[in-house]
């Protein structure tokens, strides 16, 4: 079974601060590890995702991911907000055949980015 | 290229009807999956389809929910006999083959008065 723990339903950050958001996962198998964002009324936009190669991945719009095994972590971070990264953020972990590949969501987090 | 995309972007319906939610997947993608975001459960695995394999069926809520594919392309989601439960939004994903990502549709909005 997988499982995942997004720490924080709501962060906020000034413009031009750190962002951290905080994942961490639970599976039985080796993971794949996804961030999505979610604009309001729009579907999910794929981040980066880690797929057992480099355990640092960098995604778009800025954004990077690192997988720590050791902390069954892997938390999301960009080095300086910008007022557009606001929206909500989920983490995912999916299985690596078959039907395991369906995606397990975290419950999701809120990025605000104050002025 | 077009992306995912579903039909209609949103749908009230009477408590007790049926409704049909449809996704037509990225061209060539051979796996599609369905999922549902909800207030209170998130977002919840519902069905997934690969290829001409029978689907897996073991998010369905229950059994008034069913799912089908014609040709491996548009799939169609019915939830039967409407309940306030079922108000959410509605999504559908797909991948190509071989790959883990899964693209996203805009959704479906569901208001069940």
């Amino acid at each position: 079974a997988q499982s995942v723990t997004q720490l924080g339903s709501h962060v906020s950050v000034s413009e031009g601060a750190l962002v951290l958001l905080r994942c961490n996962y639970s599976s039985s198998v080796p993971p794949y590890l996804f961030w999505y964002v979610q604009y309001p009324n729009q579907g999910l936009q794929l981040l980066l995702k880690y797929t057992s190669a480099a355990t640092l991945v960098k995604g778009i719009n800025g954004f990077e991911a690192e997988f720590k095994k050791s902390e069954t972590s892997f938390h999301l971070t960009k080095p300086s907000a910008h007022m557009s990264d606001a929206a909500e953020y989920f983490c995912a972990v999916s299985g690596f055949s078959g039907s395991a590949r369906q995606l397990t969501f975290g419950s999701g987090t809120q990025l605000t980015v104050l002025p | 290229g077009a992306g995912v995309s579903q039909s209609p972007s949103n749908k009230v319906t009477e408590k007790g009807k049926d409704v049909e939610l449809r996704c037509d997947p990225i061209s060539g993608h051979t796996a599609l999956y369905w999922y549902r975001q909800s207030l209170g459960q998130g977002l919840e695995f519902l069905i997934y389809f690969q290829g001409n394999s029978a689907p897996d069926k073991s998010g369905l809520p229950s059994d008034r929910f069913s799912a089908e594919r014609t040709g491996g392309s548009v799939s169609t989601l019915t939830i039967q006999r409407t309940q306030q439960e079922d108000s959410a939004v509605y999504l559908c994903a797909s991948s190509a083959p071989g790959s883990y990502e899964q693209y996203f549709g805009p959704g479906t909005r569901l208001t069940v008065t």
